[in-house]
């Protein structure tokens, strides 16, 4: 039972651009969400999160967006750049428990 | 400290041996965890430590795995008589902890790469 979906498997977008990621979660219990940046062989890297009380949040280039009742967040990116290029994690937890639970990651590809 | 720090970072073994990974957290961060993450897919959680306590353990983590984090510090993930389908990238993660809403953030290391061959 996969709670967590990326249903994007990769995603090429334009360098200066907007990119969009996106997550489905089906457990209504997930309360904070997470999204990580990886580069292949090493690990996974913090980038933002939100917690289910707000609808939004931003930290320069990247704002993490929840919609609570379509169980849906996004990330976006703005402007796009070449380093950005890497596999996207959406991650949710149950504060609390501080167990997280992935999606399958998209790939993330900008173009110069 | 810039991190979480894991070691080997790479590790070939043949099947039916034995091998142990070890994390060192942030120095601060009472909370450790052990995730698995294979080809394609998303970390897995496998168990993880409030201090010296292991409080959870996964499905995936079978006897022939175990965890210790024995003061509280460092953390060692052995895995014994190795199959091929424990080949994986251990990730350790730690976080800082104080009260329901903190340590949500949780910071990984870069990872363990296990091939069985």
């Amino acid at each position: 039972d996969q709670q967590v979906k990326q249903n994007s498997p990769s995603l090429s977008v334009q360098e200066g651009r907007i990119s969009i990621l996106n997550c489905d979660y089906t457990n209504s219990m997930f309360d904070y969400f997470l999204w990580y940046k990886k580069y292949p062989a090493e690990g996974p890297t913090f980038l933002i999160s939100i917690s289910s009380i707000k609808d939004k949040n931003e930290d320069g280039r990247f704002t993490v967006f929840l919609n609570k009742s379509a169980k849906h967040l996004s990330l976006h990116i703005v402007p796009s750049q070449p380093g950005d290029s890497a596999v996207y994690f959406c991650a949710a937890m149950i504060q609390g428990a501080q167990k997280l639970v992935f999606g399958q990651g998209t790939r993330l590809t900008i173009n110069p | 400290d810039t991190g979480v720090s894991q070691d080997p970072r790479h590790k070939i073994t043949k099947r039916g041996q034995n091998v142990t990974f070890r994390c060192d957290p942030i120095s601060e961060h009472n909370r450790l965890y052990w995730y698995r993450q294979t080809l394609g897919q998303g970390p897995e959680f496998l168990t993880y430590f409030q201090n010296e306590a292991q409080l959870e353990k996964s499905r995936l983590l079978s006897d022939r795995f175990s965890a210790e984090r024995p003061k509280g510090s460092f953390s060692t993930l052995e895995i014994q008589r190795t199959e091929q389908g424990d080949s994986a990238m251990y990730l350790c993660a730690s976080s800082l902890v104080r009260d329901y809403y903190s340590g949500n953030t949780i910071y990984f290391g870069e990872g363990s790469w296990l091939t069985v061959v």
